[in-house]
């Protein structure tokens, strides 16, 4: 089973409101990861954080970890049309050397 | 511009053949993978390699097979044997050693006819 589970599988937010996308995992990780992808694409990656981490900001996004819950946020501010997208967390196991996604959050963000 | 770069982007099948799907990278990247996407579910590793000359099964590697001959290369063929090889097929490369940051290739749509 897959390491990463997405919650909401879809989600439908005007322009300007914050999107929040959950991710939960099973396993004790090294990191996690975020990645998005646009319709028929390739996943660009968004942001990493590492298990010792608990915030980390880039740009607009904030990602959050917590390991005693093993979960996830990823919180996109002041959303535009453009951030419509899926949206994937990927987690490495402790002892692993592989990524493993989930099956990504829809975001669809009307103007 | 450095990258990875799949061929073909759209490519359709008949029942019975083998099809290969290339993978090129110009990153310097140890680390390869290619990746499996049905409509609405993650990723799920097919093969990955970390080294020219040597490759891992993923999890879903029955009806695949690929050759790492060369660092900037890494192509995957789909044989007759993969029961249900329609799927978008995704390529991936890394810095070997830590599980951090994937470069994706655009992906290629595979259909069996």
């Amino acid at each position: 089973s897959q390491q990463g589970e997405e919650d909401p599988q879809a989600l439908s937010i005007q322009e300007g409101e914050n999107a929040t996308m959950n991710c939960s995992y099973k396993t004790s990780i090294n990191n996690l990861q975020w990645y998005r992808q646009n319709s028929g694409r390739g996943l660009v990656h968004l942001i990493l954080i590492r298990s010792n981490e608990r915030e980390k900001h880039s740009g607009r996004l904030r990602v959050t970890l917590d390991t005693s819950k093993k979960s996830s946020s990823l919180l996109i501010t002041a959303s535009r049309a453009a951030d419509t997208a899926s949206y994937f967390c990927a987690t490495d196991a402790l002892y692993g050397n592989k990524l493993v996604f989930g099956a990504g959050t829809i975001l669809r963000v009307k103007s | 511009d450095g990258g990875i770069t799949q061929s073909p982007k759209y490519l359709f099948r008949k029942e019975g053949q083998n099809v290969t799907l290339s993978c090129e990278q110009n990153l310097n990247h140890d680390a390869m993978y290619w990746y499996r996407q049905d409509p609405g579910q993650g990723l799920r590793l097919i093969y990955y390699s970390q080294i020219v000359n040597d490759f891992q099964k993923g999890d879903i590697a029955e009806g695949y097979s690929v050759s790492r001959e060369k660092k900037e290369s890494f192509p995957l063929t789909v044989t007759s044997a993969q029961k249900n090889p329609t799927a978008f097929y995704l390529c991936a490369s890394s810095i070997i050693g830590d599980t951090g940051e994937l470069f994706f290739g655009e992906g290629s749509r595979l259909t069996v006819l």
